[in-house]
């Protein structure tokens, strides 16, 4: 298995709150993205990073920021969490945009 | 016109059955494919990459039509262990951002 984990892996919090998602790769991958997963919509892409230092928005970025200081690192931070917000988000990486993803575990999220 | 369209399904078949499902995408850029499978409450992994005009691993089939912009995938003998959501993503390269839609659910029952 490709070594990307995601961190945490559960949280509850509550809106209002600032919140962290972090994803981590060992493979030296130079693309990793953020989505998220709500039933009915498959996987939404929020932001991604071609790059250290190097990232673009999504379709769905409203309320998320991303830095990504080190290629090893992709951060995904809910400024102000809202309800809406809850949700399984995935973390991916890839070498380039001609192969595959490799996807982190997941995160399940919970704004009450 | 959505960058990958797949039919949402269930599709629902009983074990050893053959079952099929379509991707059309829309960049007629796109240069290799990718079949995912997503099981429940889990993150998509590989299940086949496609780079000419086809490819073939067991049980599993993928065939790409350029010209009609669709690619499809083939389970034969079907498992209980196969009922997951398959995702097709194609790719292109570029600037062009991977795409996964809401995939195809499959359901093999007894």
């Amino acid at each position: 298995d490709a070594g990307i984990t995601q961190s945490p892996r559960h949280k509850v919090t509550e809106t209002g709150t600032p919140v962290t998602l972090r994803c981590h790769q060992t493979e030296n991958h130079r693309y990793m993205y953020w989505y998220r997963q709500d039933p009915g919509h498959g996987l939404r892409l929020i932001h991604y990073s071609y790059g250290v230092k190097d990232t673009d928005k999504g379709e769905v970025s409203d309320g998320y920021s991303v830095s990504r200081s080190k290629t090893e690192d992709f951060l995904l931070t809910l400024e102000s969490a809202t309800s809406s917000q809850t949700s399984v988000y995935f973390c991916a990486i890839t070498q380039n945009l001609y192969t595959e993803a490799f996807f982190g575990q997941g995160t399940r999220l919970t704004v009450v | 016109r959505k960058e990958v369209e797949q039919d949402p399904g269930p599709f629902n078949v009983p074990e050893g059955a053959t079952v099929a499902f379509n991707c059309t995408y829309s960049n007629s850029a796109s240069q290799s494919f990718f079949w995912y499978r997503q099981d429940c409450r889990k993150e998509p992994k590989l299940l086949m990459s496609v780079y000419s005009s086809g490819n073939e691993d067991g049980r599993f089939t993928a065939q790409l039509n350029r010209a009609s912009q669709y690619i499809s995938l083939l389970i034969r003998d079907s498992k209980l262990s196969d009922s997951a959501t398959y995702l097709c993503v194609p790719s292109a390269g570029g600037s062009y951002i991977p795409t996964f839609g809401r995939g195809t659910s499959l359901i093999v029952h007894p």
